[in-house]
């Protein structure tokens, strides 16, 4: 069946730091890849998708490309802040989910 | 902007009492979810809900659970004898028709005592 595994979090940053968060898949024919990303206290909110191979999706400064080669849908962002402290689900299709990755930036 | 709004934010309920969680999921979405998440941690699917039937149910989904589109707007679930450990948040989501991407409610925590 479908699964989506991710790295084990927290993830501790100095701000403006490099991120990386690691999400590979598994499942059959062509899904569809999302990040989700949920602050504090909220529900989820979609961060960015990429529904082909090849895609890269983009937002707020973060984005994730869809490489079906290595079944991986990485997320990176060159420079981060404090406010993107929150929790990042790798999400494969709707309904299956990873465990999510804590991020935590310092100032 | 539209979305998923859910009631009540928080429950408490004694164990063994039934609880009926409230979604109004964005208007012309015609998929619907149910996901619970213990203490923060990882998202686990309940059971998606499509043309007044479920599609697709987890193994947690069993039969203290059940879900209903009453009406024209409404989506619940309902947990007919809550256990301690159903205590959680539950997000709704719904999804467009042709569209691939889910939008969540901001979930209804429930503390079973």
């Amino acid at each position: 069946g479908n699964s989506v595994t991710q790295m084990e979090g927290p993830v501790t940053l100095s701000e403006e730091a490099f991120l990386t968060i690691n999400c590979t898949y598994t499942a059959t024919g062509y899904p569809s890849l999302f990040w989700y990303v949920q602050y504090p206290g909220e529900g989820l909110q979609l961060l960015l998708k990429a529904t082909k191979a090849d895609d890269k999706g983009s937002n707020k400064g973060f984005e994730a490309t869809y490489r079906k080669e290595t079944t991986s849908f990485h997320l990176e962002k060159g420079s981060v802040q404090v406010s993107d402290s929150a929790v990042y689900f790798c999400a494969l299709n709707i309904p299956t989910f990873g465990r999510g990755t804590s991020l935590i930036v310092h100032p | 902007e539209p979305e998923v709004t859910q009631t009540p934010s928080h429950q408490v309920t004694q164990m063994g009492q039934e609880v009926i969680l409230r979604c109004v999921p964005i208007s012309n979405h015609l998929y619907f979810y149910w996901y619970r998440q213990i203490l923060g941690q990882k998202v686990e699917f309940l059971v998606s809900f499509y043309n007044n039937e479920i599609s697709e149910k987890s193994e947690i989904f069993d039969d203290q659970f059940s879900v209903e589109r009453p009406d024209g707007s409404n989506f619940t679930l309902k947990i007919r004898s809550t256990k301690l450990e159903d205590s959680a948040m539950y997000f709704c989501a719904s999804r467009g028709q042709g569209r691939t991407e889910a939008f969540f409610g901001q979930g209804t925590r429930l503390t079973v005592v």
